[in-house]
């Protein structure tokens, strides 16, 4: 139980071009989304959270009209780098917490490489 | 605020060793605390949790951690290290239990035959 998955898994763009990152709770209902963007050989950075239904809440120094984040579902969060640029470059992880649990369920993460 | 320290970035052993990781936290209230392992180019996949249940915890993997108050810490430790268990540990605290994680830096662990 509690699988998170992220499609795609790596993916290559040229720079000024919006990517699109899906992530999804497999057998859970997720009422809260996390993104993470993280950088070789270092730790998770918090990037934004979502519920589903609301506005994403950004951490301090992320813009929002770049990384744009949509919670619709209980199941499935995206995130759109828009007009990315190569130091938008990273590996994004999302994960999901079911409501009443305290711990997140990881998915697998996105490769992403702006040329 | 919550924060995480820990100790060494990376920590070697030899295969059929001990295995002990170490993580201090600072919490404002009683924390929820986890261990996290990532493998290269994977996501994160839970090790165990501390959830004001049990000070001492059993994970997966033959993994354990156990929580001191006192010592504000959250050592994860394995009797007898297997070249699988090589990757980065993470380890990270939740305020209340319902808040963002922080993690911690991380610490790569390396086995050696």
């Amino acid at each position: 139980g509690a699988v998170v998955s992220q499609h795609p898994s790596w993916v290559i763009c040229k720079s000024g071009t919006s990517v699109k990152i899906e992530c999804r709770s497999l057998d859970f209902q997720a009422t809260t989304m996390f993104w993470y963007r993280q950088f070789p050989k270092q730790s998770l950075m918090l990037m934004a959270t979502s519920n589903e239904g609301s506005k994403a809440t950004y951490e301090q120094g992320v813009e929002k009209d770049k990384f744009l984040i949509n919670h619709a579902s209980l199941t499935l969060s995206t995130l759109t780098v828009t007009s990315a640029h190569p130091e938008d470059s990273s590996f994004y992880i999302c994960s999901a917490k079911a409501g009443g649990v305290p711990e997140q369920f990881f998915g697998p993460g996105t490769r992403l490489t702006v040329l | 605020a919550q924060s995480v320290t820990q100790l060494g970035s990376h920590v070697s052993v030899s295969e059929g060793a001990l295995v002990l990781l170490r993580c201090n936290y600072s919490s404002s209230v009683p924390p929820y605390l986890f261990w996290y392992v990532q493998y290269p180019n994977q996501g994160l996949q839970l090790l165990l949790k501390y959830t004001s249940a049990a000070t001492l915890v059993k994970g997966i993997n033959g993994f354990e951690a156990e929580f001191k108050k006192s010592e504000t810490s959250f050592h994860l430790t394995k009797p007898s290290a297997h070249m699988s268990d090589a990757a980065e540990y993470f380890c990270a605290v939740a305020e209340g239990g319902y808040s963002t994680l922080t993690f911690g830096k991380g610490t790569m662990l390396l086995v050696s035959p």
